[in-house]
């Protein structure tokens, strides 16, 4: 069974750091894209970042571009999301999501809980 | 605003069939694949359709997709009141070189 396991959330005030985790099992983790998507309180689906099977390619949406990095380790099935210069817009639950394929992190077929990061002072 | 254009809301009585549109440009669905995902109150998103028009497993065949062009439709029959939920369509958009996903729409049964 696929399991995708979000840590790391909580409360940081404006222009803080975070970094999220996400444990991965049930797959080979290594052969497939993986993103972080993440939705605001009472908002609709953003896609926040992806990253190839191999990590040797990312891509980020503009929102998050030069403060997040999306980065993930293999050997241990985990992915990751370190988020600098946080602004209360940041605030919304974070999704890890598993992609079909190797090297675009869309068509997401398995889905984790979620997150929550809430930037208040 | 959304990159991709769905409808905020649609409505339908049970058994009934309802549709759900995604409108984007040649840089997203034009040439890359559309998604459909489901996601029901206070839970994860769930993908219903891939590649335009497939089914994972487990996923009844009263969910279907398709596409034309630009645009992409999302269409359920049978309604129940099972399905209320909001609709997310998703693809990847290769001028952003990032994923995209419509503004959602929430489904009523009545």
């Amino acid at each position: 069974e696929v399991q995708l396991l979000e840590s790391g959330g909580g409360l940081v005030q404006p222009g803080g750091s975070l970094r999220l985790s996400c444990a991965a099992s049930g797959f080979t983790f290594s052969s497939y894209a993986v993103s972080w998507v993440r939705q605001a309180p009472g908002k609709g689906l953003e896609w926040v970042s992806g990253i190839s099977a191999t990590g040797g390619t990312t891509h980020n949406a503009d929102s998050v571009k030069g403060r997040f990095t999306i980065s993930r380790d293999n050997s241990k099935n985990t992915l990751y999301l370190q988020m600098n210069s946080l602004r209360a817009e940041d605030t919304a639950v974070y999704y890890c999501a598993k992609a079909r394929g190797y090297t675009y992190a869309y068509q997401l077929d398995y889905w984790g809980q979620g997150t929550l990061v809430t930037v208040s002072s | 605003q959304s990159v991709l254009t769905q409808p905020p809301s649609v409505s339908a009585a049970p058994g009934q069939r309802v549709t759900i549109s995604c409108s984007g440009s040649s840089s997203n669905i034009g040439n890359n694949y559309v998604c459909w995902y489901q996601q029901l109150p206070g839970t994860a998103p769930r993908l219903l359709i891939y590649e335009h028009d497939k089914r994972p497993s487990g996923i009844p065949d009263r969910f279907s997709g398709s596409k034309s062009g630009t645009s992409a439709t999302l269409g359920i029959t049978g309604l129940q009141t099972g399905d209320e939920a909001d609709y997310y369509c998703g693809t990847w958009d290769s001028s952003l070189s990032a994923g995209v996903f419509g503004g959602g729409t929430k489904l009523t049964v009545l």
